[in-house]
């Protein structure tokens, strides 16, 4: 199993461009995360979903939209990127089956905006 | 919403000896606690966590507690070792799914040798 893998691994936008981070896992996880960490600090829960085609806000949603088509992907869109969306942006999966709780997370994006 | 505070921020010790690092969080619905290790430029990786029906949970040298009366937790690591130098974070979630963490600000923990 690979996991979950995210890319790109670094990108670099204008203020004002559009771009999707992709996500994707390949272990049948139903539940799936987007969380940002800003330098020096813990991680923050952007949007995340329960199944394919059910998604909720976390506690930074502002700015960002996701969509989940499928068990699979969860990809994180960036509407009209801004500097203060400079951060590391990690994507995570978790199920319930056999009472694991655990959140798997994927190697990140490392998003600079100018 | 849910608030989770950890303390210290940096915690510096000698080979060999325990380190602690505690949080505090709010929400009294809130049953899952996990704690992070990251290292740096690498993704969060759990190290141990402990559900609110548990009051202490062991993995070889390291260890959870859990007051929920009092809404803190701790982490303890004995015997530290250069290794174990690196950013922890303390989470807790109110799911059953262990999928909307809201994370303590961190600690580095620098292990002399």
């Amino acid at each position: 199993n690979a996991g979950v893998t995210q890319t790109p691994k670094f990108q670099v936008l204008k203020t004002g461009q559009s771009m999707t981070l992709q996500c994707a896992q390949d272990m049948n996880h139903e539940y799936m995360s987007w969380y940002r960490q800003d330098p020096g600090m813990g991680l923050r829960l952007i949007h995340y979903s329960v199944g394919a085609g059910i998604t909720d806000q976390g506690e930074v949603p502002n700015g960002y939209n996701v969509s989940r088509s499928t068990t699979e992907d969860f990809p994180l869109r960036l509407l009209s990127a801004a500097p203060s969306q400079t951060s590391v942006y990690f994507c995570a999966s978790s199920s319930l089956a056999g009472g694991d709780y655990e959140q798997y997370f994927g190697p990140g994006t490392r998003l600079t905006v100018t | 919403g849910e608030n989770v505070e950890q303390h210290p921020s940096t915690l510096s010790v000698q080979e060999g000896d325990s380190a602690v690092i505690k949080c505090t969080y709010s929400d009294s619905a809130s049953n899952y606690f996990p704690w992070y290790k990251q290292e740096l430029g690498k993704r969060p990786q759990l190290i141990i966590d402990i559900r609110s029906n548990v009051g202490e949970k062991k993995d070889q040298r390291i260890a959870v507690t859990l007051n929920k009366t009092a809404k803190h937790f701790s982490l303890h690591i004995t015997e530290t070792q250069p290794e174990d130098s690196a950013v922890y974070f303390c989470a807790s979630d109110r799911t059953d799914a262990g999928n909307m963490l809201t994370f303590g600000g961190g600690t580095r923990l620098m292990v002399k040798p």
